[in-house]
């Protein structure tokens, strides 16, 4: 069974730039989980999705959006980016709740 | 004050020890989870706990309900055990992990 994807493994932006990560979930999963670790900090959730709808979104700015398809994959889009903005940013995936959530490999992203 | 407490924050055994990392937490939950994480980042999630006790492998974790408290327990450690370990806690409609600053790992030969 393939477990969580996330692409691309590294992404380098600029200031003000737009960034697009992706995710796809364990085959059967409907809900996927956005999290970010910055340099120094410990993970903090970002957004929750299930069944294509935002079901909460944790203490980050308009900038960070994303949504689920309808193969709830998933994209994150951070918009207007900033240097703080540089981190991992990890997809989980579980069964609807409460089910242990999967997490990816992870995305990297780099702010010049 | 922060909402997940590990202790410690790092962790030096030599290979075949006993070791146990601990969490603490001040919100009420629905279950907790113990998450190893490598250098490169890619997490594991090792258990979800909401009573009782679990075990796998050479793997044990624990909680307390009452107390607000959950160990992480590894016995007869291995040099590839060394990981960042990581408490999170999750709980209600909200489905959030808040999650602890985790345990740095080193377990030496």
């Amino acid at each position: 069974e393939a477990g969580v994807t996330q692409s691309p493994t590294h992404l380098i932006k600029t200031r003000g730039q737009q960034a697009t990560l992706r995710c796809s979930p364990i085959s059967g999963h409907t809900s996927v989980y956005w999290y970010q670790q910055a340099l120094g900090l410990g993970l903090q959730f970002l957004l929750w999705y299930d069944e294509g709808e935002e079901r909460n979104r944790g203490n980050f700015p308009p900038r960070f959006s994303g949504r689920q398809f309808p193969n709830y994959s998933s994209e994150l889009n951070v918009n207007a980016l900033e240097l703080e903005d540089s981190a991992l940013y990890l997809c989980a995936s579980s069964l609807a709740y409460p089910q242990p959530q999967h997490f990816g490999d992870g995305t990297r992203l780099s702010i010049l | 004050k922060n909402e997940v407490e590990q202790s410690p924050q790092n962790l030096t055994a030599q290979e075949g020890e006993f070791i146990t990392i601990n969490c603490s937490y001040s919100v009420g939950i629905s279950a907790l989870h113990w998450l190893q994480q490598h250098p490169g980042g890619g997490i594991v999630s090792l258990f979800m706990l909401s009573s009782g006790k679990k075990k796998h492998g050479r793997l044990i974790a624990t909680i307390n309900i009452q107390e607000k408290h959950s160990s992480l327990h590894i016995t007869a450690s291995h040099p590839r055990d060394s990981a960042v370990y990581i408490c999170a806690v999750g709980g209600g409609a909200t489905n959030k992990l808040i999650f602890g600053t985790g345990t740095l790992l080193a377990v030496q030969p």
